[in-house]
């Protein structure tokens, strides 16, 4: 069965700090992956997502991520962190199935300080 | 345009009671799902429509939740004989079609509490 894991359930950076959130799947084929943001009182933003071709992927808000097949990872960057980043982030996985059901990691709470 | 709203925002209920969680999708949007997030978790699928028929209901706990959506825009999810661990929050999301490289948009979900 596909499941995304993301190890880190709290990471704090100080302002201006590069970031860098994990990510691994589990999944049988070339998977759909996709990274969400969380912020009090909004709902889920999509940053990116990755279907093929190119295996660096650039979003919103001047996120990346890179796709590693080998170690089935999928981790989120960002070069210089902004206090606004503050928030939660999820990392996805399209099930099979034809259509875009998705399975979410626990995610990541990120803190920023000043 | 206007985004994809849910009503209530909160729901507060006693244990054993029916609530009805609404959705409002983007205008257009045929592909309409629901998932539910429980404290310090990542969303987890319930129910996947596609117009007005409920393609995929495989992540729905048991048959006390129940989701509808029979013009295909609105969907209501209903929840009967309502139990302390259905607390969570309810999102709803749509997308153009239900195809793996569409985007899906997310509300920002009902807080049900149940007492």
């Amino acid at each position: 069965a596909q499941s995304v894991t993301q190890p880190d359930i709290h990471i704090t950076v100080s302002e201006g700090a590069s970031l860098e959130l994990r990510c691994n799947y589990s999944y049988g084929a070339t998977p759909y992956l996709f990274w969400y943001v969380q912020s009090p009182g909004q709902g889920l933003q999509l940053l990116l997502k990755y279907f093929s071709g190119d295996t660096l992927v650039q979003g919103i808000k001047g996120f990346e991520a890179e796709f590693k097949r080998s170690q089935s990872s999928f981790n989120l960057r960002k070069p210089s962190v902004h206090w606004s980043d503050a928030a939660e982030y999820f990392c996805a996985v399209g099930a099979t199935g034809g259509y875009n059901k998705l399975i979410f990691g626990a995610g990541t709470r990120l803190a920023v300080h000043p | 345009g206007a985004g994809v709203s849910q009503t209530p925002s909160n729901k507060v209920t006693e244990k054993g009671k029916y609530v009805e969680l609404r959705c409002d999708p983007i205008s257009g949007h045929t592909a309409l799902y629901w998932y539910r997030q429980s404290l310090g978790q990542g969303p987890e699928f319930l129910i996947y429509f596609q117009g007005t028929g409920a393609a995929d209901d495989s992540g729905l706990p048991n048959d006390r939740f129940f989701a509808v959506r029979p013009e295909g825009s609105v969907s209501t999810l209903k929840i009967q004989r309502t139990e302390r661990g259905d607390s969570a929050v309810y999102l709803c999301a749509s997308s153009p079609q239900g195809q793996v490289h569409n985007e899906q948009f997310f509300g920002p979900g009902t807080r049900l509490t149940v007492l």
